[in-house]
C-alpha cells in the first residue's frame, strides 16, 4: 500500500479482555516496529521484526503482550487480559531495510481500557 | 539508562524562526532523528544527524554537537502548519534498530 495502515484506529475494550492490533506494512518493507505513545510520555520502543522474526522484542512490557509476523508482511500485536495502564496509541513503523533511518509509521491505534 | 530532554511547549509568531533543543544521555550514540507529529496523525521523518555541524533541508535545519549531547531543531518563517510536536529521538547503539524518543515539544504558531 501507499502508507503504513494500521486497524482499528480506535479501540476500547473492558480491562481483563485481549485485544489485537493490526499493522499492515508499505508493500517491499523488509523491517517491522511496533511502539506505543502513552499521554505526557515519549514513543516507547516494544518490539522489532526484521522478516516474520523478531531479533529485538526487549521493550514489550510483560508476558501479556505477543506479536507476531506473517509472509513478511502484516504483523499482529496481541494484549491479553488488558490492564488500565495498557491504554495508550499504539503506532506500527516500517522500512525499506533492517535500518531505522527512513521509518514510516503508521496512524495508530488508540486504546482504551476501561 | 537513557534519557532525552526537550521542552514540553513553545509559542512562536508567523513567519518568525524557532529553534527546539534536545539533549541526551544515552549509553550509545549511532544518530540523532527529529520527527514532526501533528495532533492525531504519524510522526513524520525530519532530519537525521550522525556528525557534527548542520543539517539544512529547506525551511528546517537539525544540528548535532555529539561532544556536548546536544542538538536542536531550527524552523524559519513559521507558518500556522507548523504547529504541532516535533519529536527528538536517538539510536543508542551501532547493531540497535529501536529508537529511544524524547517526550515531545508541542510548537503552537500563533498569527
Amino acid at each position: 500500500g501507499a502508507g503504513v495502515s494500521q486497524s482499528p484506529s480506535n479501540k476500547v475494550t473492558e480491562k481483563g479482555k485481549d485485544v489485537e492490533l493490526r499493522c499492515d506494512p508499505i508493500s517491499g518493507h523488509t523491517a517491522l516496529y511496533w511502539y506505543r505513545q502513552s499521554l505526557g510520555q515519549g514513543l516507547e520502543f516494544l518490539i522489532y521484526f526484521q522478516g516474520n522474526s523478531a531479533p529485538d522484542k526487549s521493550g514489550l512490557p510483560s508476558d501479556r503482550f505477543s506479536a507476531e509476523r506473517t509472509g513478511g508482511s502484516v504483523s499482529t500485536l496481541t494484549i491479553q487480559r488488558t490492564q488500565q495502564e495498557d491504554s495508550a496509541v499504539y503506532l506500527c513503523a516500517s522500512s525499506p531495510a533492517a535500518s531505522n533511518y527512513g521509518y514510516t509509521f503508521g496512524s495508530g491505534t488508540r486504546l482504551t481500557v476501561v | 539508562g537513557q534519557n532525552i530532554d526537550q521542552p514540553t511547549e513553545m509559542t512562536a509568531t508567523e513567519g518568525a524562526i524557532v529553534q527546539i533543543n534536545c539533549t541526551y544521555q544515552t549509553s550509545g550514540f549511532n544518530g540523532l532523528f527529529w520527527y514532526q507529529q501533528h495532533a492525531g496523525e504519524a510522526p513524520t521523518f525530519l532530519s537525521y544527524n550522525v556528525l557534527d555541524g548542520l543539517e539544512e533541508k529547506g525551511r528546517f535545519s537539525s544540528f548535532l554537537s555529539r561532544s556536548k549531547g546536544y542538538s536542536y531543531l531550527l524552523l524559519k518563517e513559521l507558518q500556522m502548519k507548523d504547529s504541532a510536536s516535533y519529536l527528538c529521538a536517538v539510536n543508542p547503539g551501532a547493531g540497535s534498530y529501536q529508537l529511544t524518543f524524547g517526550k515531545g515539544t508541542k510548537l503552537s504558531v500563533i498569527p
